[in-house]
């Protein structure tokens, strides 16, 4: 059973373009759980999904942000016209039900130029 | 003042000491969590907690509820556990989770 998956584990992207960062969880886990960490500071909050819904996104910056996680396919986070100040490790988490153990991905660091 | 506090922010041992590192927050939860970052990055979850003790080898976590206070321990301290120690509260409204700065623990032989 292999465990959370991320990729890609490192993404430079120039200011302006497109990033994308994928997770997929572990077998039979339908809650999925996005943070960031910016350099020098701790975890924070982004979004929690379940299959097809987003189910609390209250740390997620509202604009240029955006996730999905999708009835087939890995849960995508989206950042729109990146900025210098998005370079950060973006971490995902699973679990099979909510209030359940979490299960962390290797994360996916960011570094805009 | 963040919702959750850890203490002490950095912790040096020597190899065989027992450790203590506490959590305070002022948020319900429904559930505590202690997360563990090795210096690559990765991130393993120790332990889930809503009330009581878990053990788990040599490490050890208890949780105070009414007095909204969690210790994570650990006996017999080795190198292998240098690592920052997070301490991560599940809102019970709502699904954020807060974390706390991080306990950067160093075990020297």
């Amino acid at each position: 059973n292999a465990g959370v998956m991320q990729n890609p584990r490192h993404l430079v992207r120039r200011r302006g373009q497109e990033a994308r960062l994928r997770c997929s969880p572990m077998k039979g886990h339908s809650h999925v759980y996005w943070y960031r960490q910016l350099p020098e500071e701790g975890l924070k909050f982004m979004v929690y999904l379940q299959k097809e819904n987003i189910i609390d996104e209250s740390g997620m910056p509202k604009e240029r942000f955006s996730a999905e996680f999708p009835k087939e396919g890995p849960s995508i986070l989206r950042i729109q016209q990146v900025v210098r100040g998005d370079s950060a490790a973006y971490f995902c988490a699973s679990s099979p039900y909510i209030n359940e153990k979490l299960f962390f991905g290797s994360g996916t660091q960011l570094s805009v130029l | 003042k963040n919702e959750v506090e850890q203490s002490p922010q950095n912790l040096t041992a020597q190899e065989g000491e027992f450790i203590t590192i506490n959590c305070s927050y002022s948020v319900g939860i429904s559930a505590l969590h202690w997360l563990q970052q090795h210096p690559g990055g990765g991130i393993v979850s120790l332990f889930m907690l809503s009330s009581g003790k878990k053990k788990h080898g040599r490490l050890i976590a208890t949780i105070n509820i009414q007095e909204k206070h969690s210790s994570l321990h650990i006996t017999a301290s080795h190198p292998r556990d240098s690592a920052v120690y997070i301490c991560a509260a599940h809102s019970n409204t709502g699904n954020q989770f807060y974390f706390g700065t991080g306990t950067s623990l160093t075990v020297i032989p």
